[in-house]
């Protein structure tokens, strides 16, 4: 089936120093993915829709300045946390639909763990 | 805008009984619904789907049915397993996927 590999799965960083992880559709070509924040025992947060060649749709109360999303190509997306503090903590998962049309499955990366110290 | 409301958690279940999952949707369109399980320490897999009104999905023993009429996708099994212990995320899609915030479930043997 389809695979989504998501890196870095965890990562530790200084407050005030930026991190960028990396989405990416290893055999499908995805031109939307998703990403989302999940907090401890709670429901993943979308966070905002990466489109290819365009500038992502962030939602409601989610900094734009702070969480850069970039979708350069079919297979990747990023997403960098600008000048991380500690409340940035979290875990941060993105996800791919396997087609535009709204009953086409959605796959998911393993997730990666920020800890901003 | 879009939401999707499951039932709180943990449900703790002994092994062979017999669950439900309470999910409701509210949707201005026509979305796809989906039940999406978390096994600990992975990430999210489909577990299945139904994309129009009265379809039912099933895998590993698992149905809902798409209730328009109600706006539910209720999650059930009739006979759990220690192997299904999991947290069940419902969530629907349009031009976003959006989820429930999940239900925890523990089987015990």
């Amino acid at each position: 089936g389809a695979v989504v590999s998501q890196h870095p799965s965890w990562v530790i960083c200084k407050s005030g120093t930026s991190v960028k992880i990396e989405c990416r559709s290893l055999d499908f070509q995805a031109t939307t993915m998703f990403w989302y924040r999940q907090f401890p025992k709670q429901s993943l947060m979308l966070m905002a829709t990466s489109n290819e060649g365009s500038k992502a749709t962030y939602e409601q109360g989610v900094e734009k300045d702070k969480f850069l999303i970039n979708h350069a190509s079919l297979t990747l997306s990023t997403l960098t946390v600008t000048s991380a503090h500690p409340e940035d903590s979290s875990f941060y998962i993105c996800s791919a639909p396997t087609g535009g049309a709204y009953n086409t499955e959605a796959f998911f990366g393993q997730g990666t763990r920020l800890t901003v110290v | 805008g879009n939401s999707v409301t499951q039932m709180e958690g943990p449900v703790t279940l002994s092994e062979e009984a017999f669950l439900t999952i309470n999910c409701t949707y509210t949707a201005t369109g026509y979305p796809s619904l989906f039940w999406y399980v978390q096994y600990p320490g992975e990430g999210l897999q489909l577990l299945l789907k139904a994309t129009k009104a009265d379809d039912k999905g099933s895998n590993k023993g698992f149905e809902a049915t798409y209730r328009k009429e109600t706006t539910s996708f209720h999650l059930e099994k009739g006979s759990v397993q220690v192997s299904d212990s999991a947290v069940y995320f419902c969530a629907l899609r349009d031009d976003k996927i959006i989820f429930g915030k999940g239900t925890r479930l523990h089987i015990l043997p």
